[in-house]
């Protein structure tokens, strides 16, 4: 596709309920990335896809928080008993990775809002 | 620890007033310094990046330059369209993926 797509662009959920917000990555960029930002913030990484495999996912906050990739493609991040505190604009971005001596531009979608109640 | 801190964390300008916002880091082998615009509601978008000391990039009015310890993205004659967070990150050392983030700061451009 033309760029980085995220669906549903915003998403309003009750305290305790699971969620699940899905990423269509570049076609042909093999590396995924998912984010955290809250206002004012740089984004926080999560998790890192390399194919169909978390190379990273040092950054999920909980085991509430699990990412998934199964053909290499679409990733959906899925949150279990959501909190208020998950509350914040969620972002994926793709790059081409180059291998490990590369430098990778990361390219972001638009994010969903995730709002908890 | 690795760190990047940009300031001011928000600059206001008349329209055509050129600035300059800075990105100051503090990393071990530096691999390349990413800025990037983000419009409210919006993902990050991608501007430049650079990869060693001495490096300039321009894209229309925005000029980004490169020392050991700091990057400035210089603004000449902003538009009210230039307003924007901008985002400064750094990726270091074996990564080859991880960022290390600024806060970003707000430009707002008034006519």
């Amino acid at each position: 596709g033309a760029g980085v797509s995220q669906t549903p662009s915003n998403k309003v959920t009750e305290k305790g309920k699971y969620v699940e917000l899905r990423c269509d990555p570049i076609s042909g960029h093999t590396a995924l990335y998912w984010y955290r930002q809250s206002l004012g913030q740089g984004p926080e990484f999560l998790i890192y896809f390399q194919g169909t495999g978390a190379a990273d996912d040092s950054g999920l906050p909980n085991d509430r928080f699990f990412a998934v990739r199964p053909e290499g493609s679409v990733s959906t991040l899925k949150i279990q008993r959501t909190e208020r505190g998950d509350s914040a604009v969620y972002l994926c971005a793709s790059s081409q990775n180059r291998g490990r001596w590369g430098t990778d531009t990361q390219y972001f979608g638009p994010g969903t809002r995730l709002t908890v109640l | 620890e690795d760190q990047v801190t940009q300031s001011p964390e928000a600059l206001r300008l008349q329209e055509g007033e050129s600035s300059s916002l800075n990105c100051s880091y503090t990393v071990s082998g530096l691999r390349g310094l990413f800025w990037y615009r983000q419009d409210p509601g919006k993902g990050p978008e991608f501007l430049f990046t650079l990869y060693s000391a001495g490096e300039e990039k321009e894209k229309e009015r925005l000029k980004a330059t490169l020392t050991k310890k700091e990057s400035f993205l210089h603004i000449t004659a902003p538009k009210p369209e230039d307003s924007a967070t901008y985002l400064c990150a750094v990726q270091a050392g074996d990564s080859n993926y991880q960022l290390i983030w600024g806060a970003g700061t707000k430009l707002i451009i008034k006519p």
